[in-house]
């Protein structure tokens, strides 16, 4: 079976770019999840999604973040300007509304300069 | 808040030696439990996990952990370190006081095994 898929594994932009980092979910889950790993906080859950609907982005550090997940097999995280304090991996996750273990992807490795 | 503590960044072994990665969570109610293993430059696996039953559990390569409710820990173990086993390990909890769907992490450990 596919994992999490996320694209792009490695992104380079400068500050002020729009940044879109892309998922798609484990078929059949029914929750997403969006962490960020950095030194400094570790990982921290940005926002996550029950049937595409965003139920807490309490996570998300400011308005210059956003997600959104048009359908059960895709979402997005858009960073919009960057700054270099952005700079962090970012992984996608899901797992079923019944199930208890939460998969991740291979992340996408984040630097603004 | 629903917390989870990992004692030492840092854990240092030689190769062959006992592996004790500890982890303690803070909770009324008993969460479900995780540990995470992540090498460089890589993403999180599940190494095993603690829900309800038998509250020693086996994971992949040789881990296991053991749920002890009256200490709310929840240690990583193995027998014998190998050299590949050199990597950061996250402890996590779901469910509990935060809810089910939430998975708090550790600051995590990183374990390095020597010749």
């Amino acid at each position: 079976d596919a994992g999490v898929i996320q694209s792009p594994r490695h992104e380079v932009t400068e500050m002020g770019q729009e940044v879109t980092l892309r998922c798609k979910p484990i078929s059949g889950h029914d929750y997403l999840f969006w962490y960020r790993q950095t030194m400094m906080r570790g990982l921290e859950l940005l926002i996550y999604f029950n049937n595409n609907v965003p139920i807490d982005d309490s996570g998300m550090p400011e308005d210059r973040f956003s997600a959104k997940m048009p359908n059960a097999s895709f979402s997005t995280l858009k960073i919009q300007p960057s700054e270099p304090r952005d700079s962090a991996v970012y992984f996608c996750a899901s797992s079923q509304i019944s199930g208890n273990t939460i998969y991740f992807g291979e992340g996408s490795w984040l630097t603004v300069v | 808040a629903q917390s989870v503590t990992q004692l030492g960044s840092h854990v240092s072994v030689s190769e062959g030696a006992l592996v004790l990665l500890r982890c303690n969570y803070s909770s009324s109610v008993p969460p479900y439990l995780f540990w995470y293993v992540q090498y460089p430059n890589q993403g999180l696996q599940l190494l095993l996990k603690y829900t309800t039953g038998a509250t020693l559990v086996k994971g992949i390569n040789g881990f296991e952990a053991e749920f002890k409710k009256s200490e709310t820990s929840f240690h990583l173990t193995k027998p014998s370190a190998h050299m590949s086993d050199a990597a950061e390990y996250f402890c996590a909890v779901r469910g509990g006081n935060t809810g089910f769907q939430k998975l708090v992490f550790g600051t995590g450990t990183r374990l390095l095994v020597s010749p």
